[in-house]
């Protein structure tokens, strides 16, 4: 079935660090893809989205670039703030448009300490 | 400004003790969905409607059942719950074809 794998934190850097944190993704279609930003006592919140092969989803600072050679969905940022510590979830959505089982798929999270 | 919203943020309940959680979304979204997402780990869809089509997750507890009476509205309903059913629940709604979903600011229960 479909499954996404992003790596396992938490994931810690120093305020400006570049952040990268990888998610891969496994889907029998063409997914639609997400990254989501938790933060702590809240809900989720989407944070970019990419729908086909080679666009570039980008939001407050952070991209990541849907990749369907490698299956893969990384999400970046070139300098990190205190402000951006949270958990961030990888997921996918791989059902065709009008599809009424449209669901969305999470990977395990990766939560990120900025320090100052 | 158009919003999903989840009644209360937090919910303290008795063991055994039935509870209901709500949701409401003035985006008039045809797809609403509930996820049990536990303490550092992934949201678990548990159902989600299609209009008024229930679609219930294989592996989701019978205890768990929900209502959803009209467009705006979805009910999750624990009717036993259990020390383990303790987490964050959270509402999302989709417009199916637009790839796009919203998500609530979530319940956190405690079971006592």
């Amino acid at each position: 079935g479909d499954s996404v794998t992003q790596m396992e934190g938490p994931v810690t850097l120093s305020e400006e660090a570049f952040l990268t944190i990888n998610c891969t993704y496994t889907a029998t279609g063409y997914p639609s893809l997400f990254w989501y930003v938790q933060y702590p006592g809240e809900g989720l919140q989407l944070l970019l989205k990419a729908t086909k092969a080679d666009d570039k989803g980008s939001n407050k600072g952070f991209e990541a670039t849907y990749r369907k050679e490698t299956t893969s969905f990384h999400l970046e940022k070139g300098s990190v703030q205190v402000s951006d510590s949270a958990v961030y979830f990888c997921a996918l959505s791989d059902r065709p448009r009008g599809n009424r089982d449209d669901k969305i798929i999470f990977g395990k999270g990766t939560r990120l300490h900025i320090l100052p | 400004d158009a919003m999903v919203i989840q009644n209360p943020r937090y919910q303290v309940t008795q063991f055994g003790k039935p509870v209901t959680l709500s949701c409401s979304q003035t985006l008039n979204h045809n797809v609403m969905y509930w996820y049990q997402q536990k303490s550092s780990q992934a949201p678990k869809l548990l159902f989600h409607y299609y209009d008024k089509d229930f679609n219930n997750e294989a592996d989701t507890p019978d205890n768990f059942q929900s209502r959803r009476p009209n467009t705006s509205f979805c009910f999750l309903d624990i009717r036993s719950p259990g020390l383990g059913d303790a987490a964050m629940y959270l509402c999302a709604t989709s417009r199916v074809g637009t790839g796009g979903y919203t998500f609530g600011s979530g319940t956190r229960l405690t079971v006592v």
